[in-house]
């Protein structure tokens, strides 16, 4: 199975928004509402911050949005703060029941 | 609160097996709808899922380490565990365990992580 391809990086001022691509087959993010995305801070472990292409799990704020248009789901972060600095990255179930994540991309906030 | 921590030899010679354990707290392994899972993060960047499992025993493996992995789970201890056998030093990584929920369809809920320099 194929890593998921999204951009090394990306940036953004305060208050603007990003989006982040990730983007698989029609074995994997094409064929399934099983996207999620992760977002790391340095020195820690990831945590969820989108489950199901575009839900927010409890104590998530709703700056983070997610979205998927065939093989490729996005992640935007609206009003970006500073505090969003970090790696993200996505997840996809496939279909052979196993999970695929994406190369990860590193949002600077200048 | 389910809580996660990894443990593991930290440093393991090259052509050797690696055994990693995950103890979960604050919940049971066997209350079901959870697959317990490892993934592992190279120096760098990139996460890698390797495999999870289902406390009756079902597993799934990344076909590009299944045949060199097995996962266990062992509900008495309330633990599940990682044998990665062969070690090179592109096992090299830090090792997450992690719980992937059948409803939720993601990672929710993850160890602290442990490091794994396989030497020469």
């Amino acid at each position: 199975q194929s890593a998921l391809t999204q951009p090394a990086s990306v940036s953004g001022s305060p208050g603007q928004s990003i989006t982040i691509s990730c983007t698989g087959t029609s074995s994997d993010v094409g064929s399934y509402n099983y996207v999620s995305w992760y977002q790391q801070h340095p020195g820690k472990a990831p945590q969820l911050i989108i489950y199901d292409v575009n839900d927010r799990p409890s104590g998530v704020s709703n700056r983070f949005s997610g979205s998927k248009s065939g093989n490729t789901a996005s992640l935007t972060i609206s009003g970006l703060q500073t505090e969003d600095e970090a790696d993200y990255y996505c997840s996809s179930y496939t279909n052979s029941a196993t999970l695929v994540f994406g190369g990860g991309t590193k949002l600077t906030v200048l | 609160q389910v809580q996660l921590q990894e443990s593991g030899p930290g440093l393991v010679k090259a052509s050797q097996t690696l055994t990693l354990t995950c103890t979960v707290s604050g919940g049971s392994i066997s209350s079901g709808g959870y697959y317990w899972t490892w993934i592992r993060q190279h120096p760098g960047k990139d996460l890698e899922w390797i495999a999870y499992i289902h406390y009756t025993g079902n597993t799934y493996y990344n076909p590009s380490l299944k045949s060199r992995i097995y996962i266990l789970v062992d509900t008495s201890k309330n633990q599940f565990s990682l044998k990665l056998t062969s070690v090179t030093a592109a096992d090299t990584a830090v090792y997450y365990c992690a719980r992937f929920g059948e409803v939720l369809s993601a990672f929710d809920i993850w160890g602290q992580g442990t490091m794994v320099t396989v030497s020469s």
